[in-house]
Parts: C-alpha cells; structure tokens; sequence
C-alpha cells in the first residue's frame, strides 16, 4: 500500500461547480497535511496547510482533516476556469531533525467555462 | 526576494552524457529538498540536504545519482551515465519551519530531456 493515496483524475466539471479532491494515508505518524496546486510545467505552489483535524477555510477553499479516518480533503467552492491544474495533496512527519514531506500522485481538474 | 531559483529549466542530453542541476533556495533557507516528477506521476522524493550535510537521501537511486549543498553557492543535483529513465522534471524546494509545520516553496523546475 502507498503511504498516500488520491484520487484518480482527471476530473472535469463546469463553472461554478464545487469540487472535491481527496487524499488517503497510512501512516498515523503524519503530523500536518497540505495542498499544492501545479500548473502545467509550473512548479508546485501552497495552498493551505494544517495539522489538526477539522476544517481550514480559505476564500474558495477549504481543506479537512480527519485523522482517525486517515483522510483529507480539499473542496472548491464556485470554481473557476483558473483553477484548472493538478491538485497534489502532500503529508508531514518531523522526524528528529527535520520535515519529511510525502506527497500524493496528485488529481489533473480541469473547470470549463 | 527571488523565490527558489532553478536552471536550466530546460536540458538535453544524451544517453551517456552527465547532468547537472542546480538550486538556489530562497533567502535565507539552509535546507532544500529534491523531487523527481515523472509523467503522469506525483513527486517523489529524492534528497534532503542543509548546508555541507546529506541528511536523507532514502529517495535518490543508489548509482549515477548524487547531490551536494556546499557552504557557498546552490544546490547541485547530478546525474552521471544519463539513461532515457532519468528524463523528468526535478523540483527542488527550500523550507522553513512555521508554526511547527515545513512549508515548502518549490522552484520551477529544471526539464531533463534524454535522447
């Protein structure tokens, strides 16, 4: 089993819609959770992080975190033509002297006008 | 401030030949961290390195693969004996701690063609 699973892309949805992007993992030593957002041959860039359980909201987005489930997610509300990328979702774990950060194989969205 | 700077963006090379890329993290970041991006594929980790110290290169194939972060100047990951395997694009990132959490910023990328 990977350490983290998501979704299988791609996923297409209209203007406007709400989406929903999904990430599982089996490791419980994961501490904090993030999102990235990549555009085509761009690299990675933040979009939220967190490392509670519970939900984080930002503008459009909001992510949730489960941790007895083993599951995150991150929803996008009245989404946007702009917000066609690839969605990686990405885990940390401190380890005794630094951060190692696990990512997703990531979901393609593609949001049509 | 410039952000994490990678070149060259893009490099060709041939089946044998070396490759060299390089990274320079953001102001005032010690530490980076390697991918690779295959096609179709998420990142996968590669390296960790601070300065002068390889501290987990659990990701990073056991041959032809090596990385440095000197006391002056970038990160260089190189490639020697390039296979058709090796083309990807490599993300290198520069972290910082904030509230406990190592929030990564990414370079563009380097773009590694293998003929």
């Amino acid at each position: 089993q990977k350490e983290v699973e998501q979704d299988p892309g791609p996923l297409s949805v209209p203007e406007g819609a709400i989406v929903s992007l999904n990430c599982t993992y089996s490791n419980s030593a994961f501490q904090y959770f993030m999102w990235y957002r990549q555009y085509s041959r761009k690299g990675p860039e933040l979009l939220m992080y967190t490392y509670s359980s519970g939900n984080k909201e930002d503008g459009r987005f909001t992510a949730q975190v489960d941790k007895s489930s083993k599951y995150i997610s991150l929803f996008i509300r009245d989404s946007q033509p702009s917000d066609s990328a690839t969605y990686l979702c990405a885990m940390g774990d401190k380890k005794t002297s630094y951060d190692k950060v696990i990512f997703g194989p990531g979901t393609s969205l593609s949001v049509i006008p | 401030n410039a952000g994490v700077m990678q070149n060259p963006r893009h490099l060709v090379r041939r089946r044998g030949q070396e490759a060299r890329l390089r990274c320079s993290p953001m102001k005032g970041h010690s530490h980076v961290y390697w991918y690779r991006q295959l096609p179709e594929e998420g990142l996968k980790f590669m390296v960790y390195l601070q300065k002068e110290n390889i501290i987990d290169e659990s990701g990073m194939p056991k041959e032809r693969f090596s990385a440095e972060f000197p006391k002056e100047g970038p990160s260089i990951l190189r490639i020697q004996q390039v296979v058709r395997g090796d083309s990807a694009a490599y993300f290198c990132a520069s972290g910082t701690a904030s509230s406990g959490a190592n929030v990564l910023t990414f370079g563009a990328g380097s773009r590694l063609t293998v003929l």
